[in-house]
Parts: structure tokens; C-alpha cells; sequence
């Protein structure tokens, strides 16, 4: 069964400081890699995404992530946080040789101390 | 903004009504998909269209709801018989098939409250 699991309910990073948000995950097949910020009130964002290729992926505002196959770890990073980054982030995964469905982490609330 | 709306933003109503949520998607994209997502979790999947056919459904989604996606463009969500268990967020999200690139884009969602 697939499943994505965030280990952190939430993170304190200090503005301008490195942030690392963790996930990991299971799937039988290969692993299509998402991951989402939520802002109060609003809906999911799309940040990035791993299909193939390389381990590091780039995405929306600064954000990246490192696919691990071998931890079966997906970690979002971003080299100097911001104060806006502040907000809830998901991890999600599809298994890409079956269905079309994503499965989410239960997320982790990012705080960004100035 | 995404560019997939939903309607309305907010429902609140009786324990036993029904209730009927839209979503509108990115206009060429050709799958459509519904969560529900409650306070401090996950989305939940529920179902997925592929233009108007409806290829997969959640246990989750009880003979209580119903989707549809008729002409393949807009989809409905219906609840009937609501109970203050499904007060969540639905969320409606979309994404182009076949191209390889995967991503869903999600509406701002509704937020369903049941007295």
C-alpha cells in the first residue's frame, strides 16, 4: 500500500537560516514526488515534483528537494528561509505504474521566526 | 490563483440536507479530481474523472455522494443526507493527462459545515 509520512507536525527556523521539511515514502512502483504549500484560507500550490532524472529538483520560490530512492525520502529544502515561507507544506505520491491517485502526508506547519 | 474555481466557498447547513459544490477546472485540462480535507490532515482522495467518465472512487465516497463531470468540462459534487461527519473542505483539483507533467492544480476549495 502506498503511504507518505511527515515526521514533523512543525518546524521553527530562524529568518534567513537553511530549512529542511521531511517526508518519506512508500510505494510499490515508481515514485511520483510532490510537494504543496497551503496558506490559510487557500488552496494547495503546486511547489515541485520528482518523475526522473535528477535527485535534485527545483521548484517555485527558492524551494527544492532531494529524492533519496535508497531512504525512500523526499526532503524539501531551501537555502535562506523567509518569513513568508511560513505556512503548511505536504508531501504527496502517486505510484506512477498504476493509478492516478496522489497520497498525502498529514503535513508540517513551517514557521519562520524574523 | 490556480485558475480552477470552486463554488461555493462556504456551506453551511442542517444535519440531513443535501448539498451540491462545483468546481470549474483549467479549461484544457482534461482530468478533474475531488478531496476532502479536514482540519490538520491530508487531502483525502474521493474520485477521478478523465474528461467525463469517472475512473476511480474512493471508499470514502459512501452511495451519499455522488460526482459527475457531464460534458466533461465542469464537475459536480453532491452529498445527500448530510451528517456533521462530513463537514471538511472539498477540494477540487485538475491536471493535463498525457503530456507528462503530472501536477494537479487545486481550487480554493469549499468548506462545508453540517449542523
Amino acid at each position: 500500500a502506498q503511504s507518505v509520512a511527515q515526521p514533523e507536525d512543525q518546524v521553527n527556523v530562524a529568518e534567513g537560516n537553511p530549512l529542511t521539511v521531511k517526508c518519506t515514502y512508500s510505494v510499490s512502483g515508481n515514485p511520483y514526488l510532490f510537494w504543496y504549500v497551503q496558506y490559510p484560507n487557500r488552496g494547495l500550490q503546486f511547489l515541485l515534483k520528482y518523475i526522473t532524472g535528477d535527485n535534485l529538483v527545483k521548484g517555485s520560490y527558492g524551494f527544492e528537494a532531494e529524492f533519496n530512492k535508497s531512504q525512500t525520502s523526499f526532503h524539501l529544502k531551501k537555502p535562506s528561509a523567509l518569513v513568508s515561507d511560513s505556512a503548511l507544506y505536504f508531501c504527496a505520491v502517486r505510484d506512477g505504474d498504476s493509478n492516478y491517485q496522489l497520497i498525502w502526508g498529514a503535513g508540517t506547519k513551517l514557521i519562520i521566526k524574523p | 490563483d490556480t485558475g480552477v474555481s470552486q463554488d461555493p466557498r462556504h456551506k453551511i447547513t442542517k444535519r440531513g440536507q443535501n448539498v451540491t459544490f462545483r468546481c470549474d477546472p483549467i479549461s484544457e485540462h482534461n482530468r478533474l479530481y475531488w478531496y476532502r480535507q479536514t482540519l490538520g490532515q491530508g487531502p483525502e482522495f474521493l474520485t477521478y474523472f478523465q474528461n467525463e467518465a469517472q475512473l476511480e472512487k474512493s471508499r470514502l465516497l459512501s452511495d451519499r455522494f455522488s460526482a459527475e463531470r457531464p460534458k466533461g468540462s465542469f464537475s459536480t459534487l453532491e452529498i445527500q443526507r448530510t451528517e456533521q461527519g462530513d463537514s471538511a473542505m472539498y477540494l477540487c483539483a485538475s491536471s493535463l493527462g498525457g503530456t507528462g507533467t503530472y501536477e494537479q492544480y487545486f481550487g480554493p476549495g469549499t468548506r462545508l459545515t453540517v449542523t
